[in-house]
């Protein structure tokens, strides 16, 4: 199977404040990655597919970026919404693992 | 918009036996399947498996292998998740959700079901 890593598990910021985060699989997954966010006691809402490709209807604060093993989330101006769980999943071979989660707090 | 709606929440005693399941209208699509997805108390997201409605073709997780079994009925537009006895450890809210073949993500799903085992 391949294992998913994301940095940092939690972190604080500010409304306003750019916000990254980090995801490492332990093979190439070349662009098959995606990321969700989950609000607590909610179901799980894709951001973005294949590492930079926007959901319909997410907003354009949200961005993906990276290949290969190591691939990027960059919330720009984070906003109250956006609290809560992000994860990555690669969608290259199954099973279709997730990483462990970040979650975000807003300060 | 692609609607999926789960079966309730549910008390079981551990050898017990449980099918859940989740209604949806995409499931007759092409190149659509429908996955499940396991969320333990205060943890985070585990892919269990995969299942082709139109031909009930099914991919599991190597950890859930054995443990459940995945099934659907294209007729009604319903998949289902089945244990044949129950663990204290299946405790987890459980999420059905289609997975876009085009997009290869996990793009509707479902609102969840609490499964509780406890003596």
């Amino acid at each position: 199977d391949i294992q998913m890593t994301q940095s940092p598990s939690s972190l604080s910021a500010s409304v306003g404040d750019r916000v990254t985060i980090t995801c490492r699989a332990s093979q190439t997954i070349f662009t098959y990655l995606n990321w969700y966010h989950q609000i607590p006691g909610k179901p799980p809402k894709v951001l973005i597919y294949s590492a930079s490709h926007l959901e319909s209807g997410v907003p354009s604060r949200f961005s993906g970026s990276g290949s290969g093993t190591d691939f990027t989330l960059t919330i720009n101006s984070l906003q109250p919404a956006d609290f809560g769980t992000y994860y990555c999943q690669q969608s290259y071979t199954t099973p279709h693992s997730f990483g462990q989660g970040t979650k975000v707090d807003i300060k | 918009e692609v609607q999926l709606v789960q079966s309730g929440a549910e008390v079981r005693k551990p050898g017990e036996s449980l099918n859940i399941s989740c209604q949806g209208s995409a499931f007759s699509s092409p190149n659509y399947w429908v996955g499940w997805v396991r969320q333990m108390p205060g943890k985070g997201l585990e892919w269990i498996g995969i299942i082709y409605p139109s031909d009930s073709e099914t991919t599991y997780s190597p950890s859930f292998q054995g443990r459940v079994t995945i099934s659907a009925d294209k007729s009604i537009n319903t998949a289902y998740l089945h244990w044949s006895s129950l663990q204290a450890s299946d405790t987890a809210i459980y999420y059905c959700a289609t997975w876009s073949g085009t997009y290869r993500a996990f793009d509707y799903w479902g609102q969840g079901a609490l499964v509780t085992v406890s003596s």
